[in-house]
């Protein structure tokens, strides 16, 4: 138990569908992250929030869009996604600043778009 | 772009053996290395950041060690038990801007021990 929580653990949508990602911490952690993890590719930084603010993009298509209500919660909108969309989305959290503070993740949304 | 090389892509060893495999990154503008274990079904979990020169760390029967001036970090694994049988993945930080650490992340080694 790392103390993020992702759900649901899996997903099955259909392209014209809209769901939701929900990540939670219990940590008191102030920065969130948004990775992906395609088929025989690195995990892929999405999104940054630091203290509920989205301090990166990188490059995400639009159908992505991200929500940081508070520092405890994120959430993934998805809408209109592409099967090439199909992949492991692991959220993350950690201290805050710093290049040496370790990230706690999820164990992921397994996100399949048909 | 950053890039982080990790060696072989995958490894198949026997319960009680000893196996290492390594991460490559860029050696300049070094701040700091860090090493993860992910278990199938679980989540990615820290293992060591590492941020000295000839830096060495150890938890239990694993161990890495580090050199930013050549830019690699070796991961040891002593006696291999098929608990251990998981991806180990390295991630090198982006140059902090001052916001959140954000980490570029290498395609792991997958490691397999059978009794």
């Amino acid at each position: 138990e790392t103390g993020v929580t992702q759900t649901p653990r899996h997903l099955v949508m259909g392209m014209t569908n809209k769901k939701s990602l929900k990540c939670e911490q219990h940590l008191g952690h102030n920065a969130m992250y948004w990775y992906k993890q395609s088929a025989k590719k690195p995990l892929e930084l999405m999104f940054v929030y630091n203290f509920k603010e989205q301090t990166e993009n990188n490059s995400v298509p639009s159908r992505f869009s991200p929500e940081c209500p508070n520092s405890s919660h994120l959430f993934l909108h998805l809408h209109t996604l592409q099967p090439e969309d199909s992949a492991l989305y692991l959220c993350a959290s950690s201290p805050g600043q710093g290049r040496n503070t370790e990230a706690f993740f999820g164990q992921g949304t397994r996100l399949t778009v048909v | 772009i950053l890039n982080v090389e990790q060696s072989p892509q995958s490894l198949h060893v026997q319960e009680g053996d000893s196996t290492n495999f390594t991460c490559s990154f860029p050696s300049s503008n070094f701040y700091a290395l860090h090493w993860y274990r992910w278990e199938t079904a679980k989540s990615p979990e820290a293992l060591f950041v590492m941020t000295l020169n000839g830096d060495e760390k150890k938890k239990g029967r694993i161990s890495a060690t580090l050199n930013t001036k050549e830019g690699y970090s070796y991961l040891y694994i002593k006696g291999s038990q098929p608990e251990d049988s998981a991806t180990y993945l390295c991630a090198f930080p982006f140059i902090n801007t001052g916001t959140a650490s954000k980490l570029t992340f290498g395609t792991g080694t997958r490691l397999q021990v059978t009794l």
